[in-house]
């Protein structure tokens, strides 16, 4: 089942501009993630924020939390053409010792030139 | 270090036949997950393994997908009988017992004719 619905689906922007990608969940988390799925390709890990966190930053990205609406937003800055690919969140919680994720939807973007 | 390996990248079958995949995840990984992303879609857990023990396997459809861990490192995920519904990205991910970063393959696309 799928735990987050993002929003937008898809969202098409120009090099340089900022992209804003948001996430909501339905159950308590234990973090939040989000990673980067190039077009036939494997998922890459870009950020984790645990539940007690409410912003994060990693480079051009920045990630807040919102617990008590249940919901997250990523913000990619100055993109480039190569920021193009599916963006997941996904919420973790643990089974017993081991963690575990569950996806959302994804938003689709596109940085054209 | 080296990433998780998936293999065969690509495979194409009839339904009705049997097909497997690999994984071998990073070394020291203790946890491995089998995931099925739909085109469109997010990857949905199939399968996690803590060491050769299975997690969760709640949404595994058991009744023609099986998957083992042997000696807790390459683990194959099989289907058998295939059907329709099964095309899709096999993805498999690792993870330490440290982190609750997922570390993914390329992962094997399957088409059912």
């Amino acid at each position: 089942s799928q735990q987050g619905e993002e929003d937008p689906q898809a969202l098409s922007i120009q090099e340089g501009e900022n992209a804003t990608m948001n996430c909501s969940y339905k159950t308590s988390i234990n973090n939040l993630q989000w990673y980067r799925q190039n077009s036939g390709r494997g998922l890459v890990h870009l950020i984790l924020i645990r539940s007690n966190e409410r912003e994060k930053h990693s480079g051009r990205l920045r990630v807040t939390l919102d617990t008590s609406k249940k919901s997250s937003s990523l913000l990619i800055t100055a993109s480039r053409a190569a920021d193009t690919a599916s963006y997941f969140c996904a919420t973790g919680s643990y089974t017993g010792t081991a963690s575990k994720l569950t996806f959302g939807t994804g938003t689709r973007l596109q940085v054209t030139l | 270090e080296a990433g998780v390996a998936q293999s065969p990248r690509y495979k194409i079958i009839e339904k009705r036949q049997s097909v497997a995949f690999w994984c071998n995840p990073i070394s020291g990984h203790a946890t491995l997950y089998w995931y099925q992303q739909i085109l469109g879609q997010g990857p949905k857990l199939l399968i996690q393994f803590q060491n050769n023990g299975v997690v969760d396997d709640s949404q595994l459809p058991k009744d023609r997908f099986s998957a083992e861990r042997l000696k807790g490192v390459d683990s194959t995920l099989k289907i058998q009988p295939a059907k329709l519904e099964d095309s899709a990205v096999y993805l498999c991910a690792s993870s330490s017992g440290f982190s609750d970063t997922q570390y993914f393959g390329p992962g094997t696309r399957l088409t059912v004719l």
